[in-house]
């Protein structure tokens, strides 16, 4: 079946780095984008980016302009999404989603990977 | 940017009641509304796509309606695995997409 598996849970530092895993089976990977939409406890969903895995092209959402990079390894069938000097605003579950062609519908969704920025 | 709003933000209601959530947008946005659902610790679900269409697998008592700005969600007989946080999302303007705030459905 069409599944996304993400990496595990993270602890991190106030300034640095995290660079979460987002692997697909199921599917051709190389055939819909990747988006990451984050949520912070008790809040509501906020979308990050998106990634062309065949291409490589991106976007961002302008509020992660110069923090976020995502990227792929097409060999192994897996995106990443790196944000840089984390802030404990950035602790949240990160989700990754596959993006429907036609109505960009958002199907399946990664299992989440929370992210805890404490110093 | 399109901005999306839901109402109401919560609701009580029993096994059995039919649930309507509102989902609006900032600008008409056409058929490209999509309905998710959300239980607690667990990532959201597809249900609905292009306003209407029931995604597979889903049961048919939730439905989706509308278009252009304003559009609804149905749950015509709350079952009990219904409670959870349902979102609306525009994908108009993909790639770009904005998520409403949410509707949490409790039990009354």
């Amino acid at each position: 079946q069409v599944q996304l598996v993400q990496s595990g849970a993270e602890v991190k530092k106030p300034g640095a780095s995290v660079k979460v895993s987002c692997k697909a089976s199921g599917y051709t990977f190389t055939s819909y984008d990747i988006n990451w939409v984050r949520q912070a406890t008790g809040q509501g969903l906020e979308w990050m980016g998106w990634m062309n895995p065949n291409s490589g092209n991106t976007g961002y959402a302008q509020k992660f302009q110069g923090r976020v990079t995502m990227t792929r390894n097409t060999s192994i069938s897996t995106a990443y999404m790196e944000l840089s000097s984390l802030r404990s605003e950035d602790t949240a579950v990160y989700y990754c989603a596959r993006r429907g062609v036609n109505w960009n519908w958002f199907d399946p969704w990664g299992q989440g990977t929370l992210v805890t920025v404490s110093s | 940017d399109i901005q999306m709003t839901q109402s109401p933000s919560s609701l009580s209601a029993s096994v059995g009641d039919r649930v309507t959530i509102t989902c609006r947008a900032s600008q008409s946005i056409s058929s490209y509304l999509n309905w998710y659902q959300q239980k607690p610790g667990k990532a959201p679900k597809l249900l609905i796509y292009a306003a209407s269409s029931l995604q597979s697998g889903v049961p048919s008592r939730f439905s989706g309606s509308g278009s252009g700005t304003d559009f609804t969600l149905t749950i015509s007989s709350l079952q009990p695995e219904d409670f959870a946080t349902y979102y609306c999302q525009q994908s108009y303007s993909t790639p770009e997409v904005t998520f409403g705030p949410g509707t949490k459905v409790d039990i009354k």
